[in-house]
């Protein structure tokens, strides 16, 4: 099956500094990868995903690259601010009816 | 749009009863929902998909027996959580997924329930 791996699992910015949380993944399959926001216990929030028919798609000070030859995905935040403190999952997923494999998470932490 | 539910946003029970918790999709109908379980400072871990209709599928080390999963109708599923022990405790967070459009997989998050088996 899919295996996801996430790094760092924890990363310390301060305010106003860009943050960039790397995933990879193992099926080829995959086209689809979110990024989920997770405050503390709260629902994971999806805040941007890329499917893989695109190299990079933006949102504001969000934005999600996709290498599919290397099968890694980042998620790049920009001005970090301190409501950006959160933790944050990658997953990825094949078309269709197949479910979410999950990253282990990474905790940003943005000081003011 | 796409907004789900989940019922009781936390519980505290005592060790060897069951606990019920229902999802809900709000605005959409969902043919299927998953429930999944997060351990403090871990990751989302999936328990199992529950399809409208049919048995849930579970994944691998999930007791069946255990942890009962009901999916009646297009808008609610429900995972009771039968004899339960302080290990049991978690944040069980249940997700739904709208009809399939452009063939991705989509998932939106129920807020959670949290249990502590005492």
């Amino acid at each position: 099956g899919e295996n996801v791996e996430q790094h760092p699992s924890t990363l310390s910015v301060q305010e106003g500094d860009s943050a960039v949380i790397k995933c990879t993944y193992s099926d080829s399959a995959s086209n689809y990868f979110p990024w989920y926001k997770q405050e503390l216990g709260k629902r994971p929030q999806l805040i941007i995903d890329i499917r893989s028919n695109v190299g990079e798609k933006k949102d504001q000070r969000i934005a999600v690259t996709l290498n599919k030859t290397a099968k890694h995905f980042s998620l790049h935040i920009t001005e970090t601010q301190p409501e950006d403190s959160a933790v944050y999952f990658c997953a990825a997923s094949t078309s269709g009816y197949s479910t979410l494999t999950f990253g282990k998470g990474t905790m940003l932490l943005v000081s003011p | 749009g796409a907004v789900v539910s989940q019922h009781p946003s936390w519980v505290i029970c005592k060790s060897g009863t069951s606990v019920k918790i229902e999802c809900r999709s709000l605005d959409f109908q969902a043919t299927t929902m998953f429930w999944y379980r997060q351990f403090p400072k871990q990751s989302l871990m999936l328990m199992a998909t529950s399809n409208e209709g049919s048995k849930a599928t579970y994944e691998q080390g999930v007791e069946k027996d255990k942890f009962l999963i009901n999916h009646a109708s297009l808008t609610l599923s429900t995972l009771t959580v039968t004899s339960a022990h302080p290990e049991d405790s978690s944040f069980y967070i249940c997700s739904a997924r709208p009809p399939v459009r452009d063939f991705y997989n989509e998932q939106f998050f129920g807020p959670g329930t949290r249990l502590t088996v005492l």
